[in-house]
Parts: C-alpha cells; sequence; structure tokens
C-alpha cells in the first residue's frame, strides 16, 4: 500500500527566502507525482505534475523534482511572496494508473 | 470552461438524514473520484469510477454509496449520516487514455452532520 509523507507539516518564512518542500513515498512504482495548493477553505489547485520518466518540471518560481529510486519529491519555491501562503499538497498515482495517494500537506506562511 | 462543478457547497445534516452530494464534469473525462478531508489531515478516497456503470470502492467507503449512470455525472450519497461523516468533500477528474495526466478538482462541499 502506497504511503505518502510530507516534512515539515508546517513552515514560516520571511518574504524572498527560497524554500523547499518534500515529499516522501514508499511504493516507487508510480506513474506520476503531482503538487497542488489549496488555500484556506478552497478546493485544489494543480501546480506539477512530473511524469515518472522525468526528473524535474518548473513553472514559475516553482520546479518540482522525482527521484523514483529513492521514493522522493520536492518542491523549491524561489524568492517566495506573501500570495505563496497556502498549504502544499503533493500526491502520487499508482502504478494501476488510477489512484492518488496524497500527502498530509505542509502549510506554508510566507511573512511580509 | 466549468470544469468540475460540485453542489452544494456547504450543508448541515442532523444525524441519520440522508443527501446526495452532487458532482458534474464537463471535460469527456472518464475517471472519476469522491475524496474526503478532514482537519489537518491528507485525502482519503472513498469511491472511484473509470467510466459509466462502472464504480469501486477507495479507502474509506463505509457510510457512503455512488452511481455512474453518464460521464458526466458522479453522484454520492450519505444514507444515515454520522458525525464522523463531518468533512470537506473533494470531488475529481481525470482522463480515460492519458494515464500521466493530472486530476482536476471540485471546489468542495463542507459537510458538517451535528
Amino acid at each position: 500500500k502506497q504511503e505518502v509523507t510530507q516534512i515539515p507539516a508546517a513552515l514560516s518564512v520571511p518574504e524572498g527566502e527560497n524554500l523547499v518542500l518534500n515529499c516522501s513515498f514508499t511504493d516507487s512504482a508510480i506513474y506520476n507525482l503531482q503538487w497542488f495548493r489549496q488555500d484556506p477553505g478552497k478546493g485544489l489547485t494543480s501546480l506539477l505534475l512530473i511524469q515518472s520518466s522525468q526528473r524535474e518540471q518548473t513553472s514559475g518560481r516553482l520546479n518540482a523534482s522525482l527521484d523514483k529510486s529513492s521514493g522522493r519529491s520536492t518542491l523549491y519555491i524561489a524568492a517566495s511572496q506573501p500570495g505563496d501562503s497556502a498549504t502544499y499538497l503533493c500526491a502520487a498515482k499508482g502504478s494501476s494508473g488510477d489512484k492518488l495517494t496524497f500527502g498530509t500537506g505542509t502549510r506554508l506562511a510566507v511573512r511580509p | 470552461n466549468a470544469g468540475v462543478t460540485q453542489t452544494p457547497k456547504f450543508r448541515i445534516l442532523k444525524i441519520g438524514q440522508s443527501m446526495t452530494l452532487q458532482c458534474t464534469q464537463d471535460m469527456n473525462h472518464n475517471y472519476m473520484y469522491w475524496y474526503r478531508q478532514d482537519p489537518g489531515m491528507g485525502l482519503k478516497l472513498i469511491y472511484y469510477s473509470v467510466g459509466a456503470g462502472i464504480t469501486d470502492k477507495g479507502e474509506v467507503p463505509n457510510g457512503y454509496n455512488v452511481s455512474r449512470s453518464t460521464t458526466e455525472d458522479f453522484p454520492l450519497r450519505l444514507e444515515l449520516a454520522a458525525p464522523s461523516q463531518t468533512s470537506v468533500y473533494f470531488c475529481a477528474s481525470s482522463p480515460l487514455k492519458d494515464l500521466n495526466y493530472g486530476y482536476t478538482f471540485g471546489s468542495g462541499t463542507r459537510l458538517t452532520v451535528v
């Protein structure tokens, strides 16, 4: 059974700092790994998707990496802004291709 | 682009009442999912469907039922509401053929059972 863990559970940084969010998964036989953003009381917004054959994906100030052999993914946020404050969730799609397993999320606060 | 639409956004139920959470997508996605999110926790899969007429249980199906009569709609039924079902419910969809495609989520239904 796939288990996904995110560390830290919460993070507070000053504006402008570069930061890394961590995601680990127990079953390396995944199809893809997806990062989501969730604002308080809102739904999930997809940020980046890394296919199993890829090492990283970039979108603006966000960069996500994937190391299947070690069961890890990281989300790098450059030059953080207060608007980046949200909960960030990672989710692994299993090798059967039909289900996502979510981590518990990292709650990020960027202080002005 | 409506995407995935969930109704209602909020609902308060009394113990033992029943209700249906509605989910509709207009992207012709074959896969649809229902998740629940408890405070401070990740999302847990309740039920999913790989196409019209096909449904399957996820991690936490007890107390829920689903049906999938059309590609567009995937309603979630609570028959006898219990306080343990207080949660935020999310519906999601994804395409069939490209298994590397991401998911699209609805904005959620916040349910309180009192």
